[in-house]
């Protein structure tokens, strides 16, 4: 069965500065995709980036990139120009890229506050 | 486009009730899910709902039915409700599970409390 470990239970950033959430993972399958999601104070679980394994570069959204290491099962997310709006709970998330089922295994998360 | 939808937004049960938890897509997505989130965990798959006329056990169905009303809405059942169920209940949607890109939008949760 697959695994998601986030090992930072919290994280703290000033803002403006950069931080760097960490998240490995273990599965015996070669096509997945991986998630990052973050839950601000409201609940709502909102996609920050995505990464389909099979492709080597790095995925970017704005101020918001990965990390992605195949070999090593590790995929961080690297959040620059950090904002107050930035603090949250961020879910790592993995998905099988084969069969029917497209459920999503989740870290226990990284609560990320960010600091004025 | 309201996305997904969940009702109710809170609820507080006594140990044995039973409630159903509702939600609705409007994006015509294929695939729903139900997932739970206790403190200090992510969320867990309870059940979910490839296509229209199925369903299939997730990580965590015990205590739980649920029903895909057809396309837009599927609905989970608590028939009596346990402490061990007090939690928060999150619907997600997605066009085709297992589809390269799938992307599952959730709806806003439910919080339930069991007495």
């Amino acid at each position: 069965a697959q695994t998601v470990t986030q090992s930072q239970p919290e994280m703290s950033v000033q803002e403006a500065e950069t931080v760097t959430l960490s998240c490995t993972y273990d599965t015996s399958e070669s096509d997945y995709y991986l998630f990052w999601y973050k839950q601000p104070p409201s609940r709502q679980m909102i996609l920050v980036i995505r990464q389909e394994a099979y492709k080597q570069q790095n995925a970017t959204e704005n101020r918001f990139s990965v990390n992605f290491q195949k070999a090593a099962k590790s995929f961080s997310l690297k959040i620059s120009d950090s904002q107050l709006g930035d603090a949250a709970m961020y879910f790592c998330a993995y998905r099988s890229g084969g069969g029917s089922q497209g459920n999503l295994i989740f870290g226990k998360g990284t609560k990320l506050s960010v600091k004025p | 486009n309201a996305g997904v939808t969940q009702t109710p937004k809170f609820q507080v049960l006594k140990t044995g009730q039973s409630m159903t938890l509702q939600c609705a897509q409007d994006m015509n997505h294929n695939s729903m899910y139900w997932y739970r989130q206790d403190p200090g965990m992510g969320l867990r798959l309870i059940y979910y709902s490839a296509s229209e006329g199925t369903t299939d056990k997730g990580e965590v169905p015990n205590g739980y039915n649920v029903s895909r009303l057809n396309k837009r809405e599927f609905s989970l059942r608590l028939e009596s409700a346990a402490p061990s169920q007090t939690s928060v209940y999150f619907c997600a949607s997605s066009e085709l599970a297992g589809t390269l890109g799938d992307e599952q939008f959730f709806g806003p949760g439910t919080r339930l409390t069991v007495l």
